[in-house]
């Protein structure tokens, strides 16, 4: 069964400081993987997304995740945050159709 | 592009009633669409796939009498929460794959609709 873990609950960065959200994942073959953002009372937005190909994924909002399918994980980094980053972090993984999502990081941003 | 609409955002509704939850694929055809459930601070937890002109496929433990989908066209997908009692009181998620049926391309979602049974 595929399954994803994001260790964080929440993450509390100063504005302007670098940022890296972590995943693992479990997932019987090669996993499509995603990072989705969600604001408050929204849906979600894909940040970025990785089925293959080079490992180092850039994605929208100067955000970027790599894969390692030696530690089975996915993490997303931002070398400097903004206070408009501030929400919440979806990792994914998926195969055909079905996509499991992780609870969630709560990024907290201050200034 | 790849919009897809929810609508509505918000309802309250009394016990024992019905509430209908439409999404919407704006510009593109869904011929799949998933429906997701997310109780505060928890994560996404699909409830069923739709799948146009055909019987909605639902995850284990999710009441198919309760959680009645429909599949009309290829832009409509509806969920209808029938009887809804408080404990149905969620925050509901629609979502389309953007490259076809298949997951590789991801998904767009629907803004959501916020639940809420008195």
């Amino acid at each position: 069964a595929q399954s994803v873990t994001q260790p964080d609950i929440h993450i509390t960065v100063s504005e302007g400081a670098s940022l890296e959200l972590r995943c693992n994942y479990s997932y019987g073959a090669t996993p499509y993987l995603f990072w989705y953002v969600q604001s408050p009372g929204q849906g979600l937005q894909l940040l970025l997304k990785y089925f293959s190909g080079d490992t180092l994924v850039q994605g929208i909002k100067g955000f970027e995740a790599e894969f390692k399918r030696s530690q089975s994980s996915f993490n997303l980094r931002k070398p400097s945050v903004h206070w408009s980053d501030a929400a919440e972090y979806f990792c994914a993984v998926g195969g055909y159709q079905k996509v499991t999502f992780g609870t969630g990081t709560k990024l907290q941003v201050i200034p | 592009g790849a919009v897809v609409s929810q609508h509505p955002s918000r309802v309250i509704c009394k016990s024992g009633t019905s509430v209908k939850i439409e999404c919407r694929s704006l510009d593109f055809q869904a011929t799949t669409m998933f429906w997701y459930r997310q109780f505060p601070k928890q994560s996404l937890m699909l409830m069923a796939t739709s799948n146009e002109g055909s019987k909605a496929t639902y995850e284990q433990g999710v009441e198919k009498d309760k959680f009645l989908i429909n599949h009309a066209s290829l832009t409509l997908s509806t969920l209808t929460v029938t009887s809804a009692h408080p404990e149905d009181s969620s925050f509901y998620i629609c979502s389309a794959p953007l490259g076809g049926s298949r997951a590789n391309y991801g998904y767009t979602f629907g803004s959501g609709t916020r639940l809420t049974v008195v």
